[in-house]
């Protein structure tokens, strides 16, 4: 079983949808979560950090479930800008500060 | 604000053929990494520092090897290029130890080996 696994997608999608993408790690003792943005042979951007009360930045809703070992990201009011792979991220077995990347979801925003 | 610099931006090399990568930071950060991002698959870390004068292997290490002289710079070589080392390397650097500290990448050397 993969470290960190993520539906590859593509999810493709109208401007102003609402879509939501899951992820699922396999180190229960994780700490530390976050989802990436990386753009067509850009570098990865960090999009948020998660929190275990769960958090909110603008159109972007990022929840922890510990108990099920799972993080899901959301998008309201998808935009064109939004279409990119949005990497799961959490820290490994070993250390804090050794992050596993998921291979990523593609998100397409159409007009 | 520069944050994460990697020279060179493309490369092609021949079988055999040796080169350095270098990964520069001005944000003080003690720690460093180098990935490879190869399609279909996630970063796969290569090695890593924890300091000036540190390195670690990762979970790829092998036909790669790396110093950190200096705070602000980490170096990966390629002593004997394979084409089976044909891929995307990023490097980031990070605060520390602490929980919830993110990386911050440069913005990746294409590599290609024929």
């Amino acid at each position: 079983r993969k470290e960190v696994e993520q539906d590859p997608g593509p999810f493709n999608v109208p401007e102003g949808a609402t879509v939501a993408f899951n992820c699922t790690y396999s180190n229960s003792a994780s700490q530390s979560f976050f989802w990436y943005r990386q753009d067509c042979r850009k570098e990865p951007k960090l999009l948020m950090s998660v929190y275990s009360s769960g958090n909110e930045d603008g159109r972007f809703t990022a929840q922890l479930n510990r108990a099920s070992q799972y993080i899901s990201l959301l998008i309201r009011d998808s935009k064109l800008s939004d279409s990119a792979t949005y990497l799961c991220v959490v820290n490994g077995m070993d250390s804090s500060y050794k992050l596993i990347f998921g291979s990523g979801t593609r998100l397409l925003v159409r007009p | 604000n520069a944050g994460v610099t990697q020279t060179p931006k493309f490369r092609v090399l021949k079988t055999g053929q040796s080169m350095t990568l270098l990964c520069a930071q001005d944000m003080n950060h003690e720690y460093m990494y180098w990935y490879r991002q190869d399609p279909g698959m996630g970063l796969r870390l290569i090695h890593y520092s924890v300091g000036e004068g540190t390195t670690a292997k990762g979970e790829v290490p092998d036909g790669y090897n790396v110093s950190r002289l200096k705070k602000q710079n980490f170096l990966l070589g390629l002593e004997s290029a394979a084409p089976s080392q044909t891929s995307v390397y990023f490097c980031a650097s990070s605060t520390g130890r602490q929980i919830n500290q993110p990386q911050h990448f440069g913005d990746g050397t294409r590599l290609s080996i024929l």
